[in-house]
């Protein structure tokens, strides 16, 4: 079975300046993505930032990029010039690729509260 | 629209009762997922659906819930006998088969009284 644990309950952070957020995760599988998800307190999970594990280069997506370190299973998301719009639960997520189109559920890890201060 | 909808938005019931929670996928989508967030916790996954059958309902917590998506589009989750404990928030999320990427609704919050 495949875990994924936020060691970080919760974060703040200046507006403007950069955070990271810890991910690690366990899996004895070799073909998988990993997710980057926001959810402000309207609710709605909205993707941040997705890694294919075959993948050697970080991915990044404008402010988001996230430090993939495959041996070491740790997943970590960088916000560059933190927004107020930015304050919301981050959860890092896992999903198994079977192969093909087959994939597996997504799991989520526990969250991590950002609060963006001005 | 074209995002996934979950009605009702928000739902108070009390204990014993019967419930039905809604989730309309994105058109095309042929991958659905039923997660449970209780308050300042991850989601928890509950079932997946690849079409119209369901690919893993191992994360049903016991057999007074069900779910079902008889012809591979809108599907149900249904909670019999609600307990207090079942009180949450439920996120539907949907996806095409082949990204892995899952898009989600605003959830339904059930509330058992």
């Amino acid at each position: 079975a495949q875990t994924v644990t936020q060691s970080q309950p919760e974060m703040s952070v200046q507006e403007a300046e950069t955070v990271t957020l810890s991910c690690t995760y366990d899996t004895s599988e070799n073909n998988y993505y990993l997710f980057w998800y926001k959810q402000p307190p309207s609710r709605q999970m909205i993707l941040v930032i997705r890694q294919e594990a075959y993948k050697q280069q970080n991915a990044t997506e404008n402010r988001f990029s996230v430090n993939f370190q495959k041996a070491a299973k740790s997943f970590s998301l960088k916000i560059s010039d933190s927004q107020l719009g930015d304050t919301a639960m981050y959860f890092c997520a896992f999903i198994f690729n079977a192969g093909g189109t087959s994939y597996g559920k997504l799991t989520f890890g526990q969250g991590t509260i950002l609060t963006v201060h001005p | 629209g074209a995002g996934v909808s979950q009605t009702p938005s928000n739902k108070v019931t009390e204990k014993g009762k019967y419930v039905e929670l809604r989730c309309d996928p994105i058109s095309g989508h042929t991958a659905l997922y039923w997660y449970r967030q209780s308050l300042g916790q991850g989601p928890e996954f509950l079932i997946y659906f690849q079409g119209t059958g369901a690919a893993d309902d191992s994360g049903l917590p016991n057999d007074r819930f069900f779910a079902v998506r008889p012809e591979g589009s809108v599907s149900t989750l249904k909670i019999q006998r609600t307990e207090r404990g079942d009180s949450a928030v439920y996120l539907c999320a949907s996806s095409l088969e082949n990204t892995g990427e899952l898009f989600f609704g605003e959830g339904s919050r059930l509330t058992v009284l």
